[in-house]
């Protein structure tokens, strides 16, 4: 499969729990992106990298949450202290950016992680 | 602000029954354009996009869309919808001079065909 992977697939945990999601990117594509969906909504953006730099962060992104893309390969997002309103949809997408990529950039979405804050 | 509305949240229709599902942007600037399509349980996937040129834009599965700038819209269609649609159809916007490849999403339209 050489889409864009996502684990876990579901989370369940108790409020006050930290979470931490991963993101495996298609392999040649440099730009990662992290958004959340709730039910009934589109996709809100929440940050963003190219290569290994985070270059853009939502304003719905608050301190309980951090991304990082160590290598500029996979990424992991936490959410520290988790509350009930973070329960959502986390999806993760990529695309190639640069000279070499023809077109505008095309984000491919992976499967999502969802999860559920009791 | 930047933003993209999808008129429609739920429409249900009979199978060989025509589509046309409404999006309208707010951007300041030249745009380019998407819908992502999720069938149940599965991602999303582009459905088709525009970037220039022809504002009649063909995509996968007998879908297309047009472009119409005066307007701010970008409303997808079929000639002729099968059980196999039903799904969540979302817009999306994208500033063309934007390096940073951001899509803003409408809400999404859940099209639900009957067989």
């Amino acid at each position: 499969d050489t889409g864009v992977s996502q684990n876990p697939r579901h989370k369940i945990t108790k409020r006050g729990q930290n979470v931490t999601f991963r993101c495996d990117p298609i392999s040649e594509h440099n730009r990662l992106y992290w958004y959340r969906q709730t039910l009934g909504q589109g996709p809100e953006f929440l940050t963003y990298f190219q290569n290994e730099a985070q270059l853009e962060k939502s304003r719905l992104l608050s301190d309980r949450f951090s991304a990082e893309r160590p290598k500029g390969s996979f990424s992991t997002l936490e959410i520290q202290r988790t509350e009930q309103g973070d329960s959502a949809m986390y999806l993760c997408a990529s695309s190639l950016y640069g000279l070499a990529a023809s077109g505008a950039n095309v984000l491919t979405f992976g499967a999502g992680s969802r999860l559920t804050v009791l | 602000a930047q933003s993209v509305s999808q008129h429609n949240h739920h429409v249900i229709l009979s199978e060989a029954a025509s589509l046309e599902l409404g999006c309208n942007y707010s951007y300041g600037g030249t745009v380019n354009l998407f819908w992502y399509v999720q069938y149940p349980g599965q991602h999303l996937q582009l459905l088709l996009k525009y970037f220039s040129g022809d504002p009649l834009v063909k995509g996968i599965k007998g879908f297309e869309a047009e472009f119409i700038k005066s307007k701010f819209s970008f409303n997808l269609r079929k000639p002729s919808v099968q059980w196999s649609d039903t799904a969540e159809y979302f817009c999306a916007v994208k500033g063309r001079s934007s390096n940073t490849g951001k899509l803003i999403f409408g809400q999404g339209t859940t099209l639900q065909v009957k067989p």
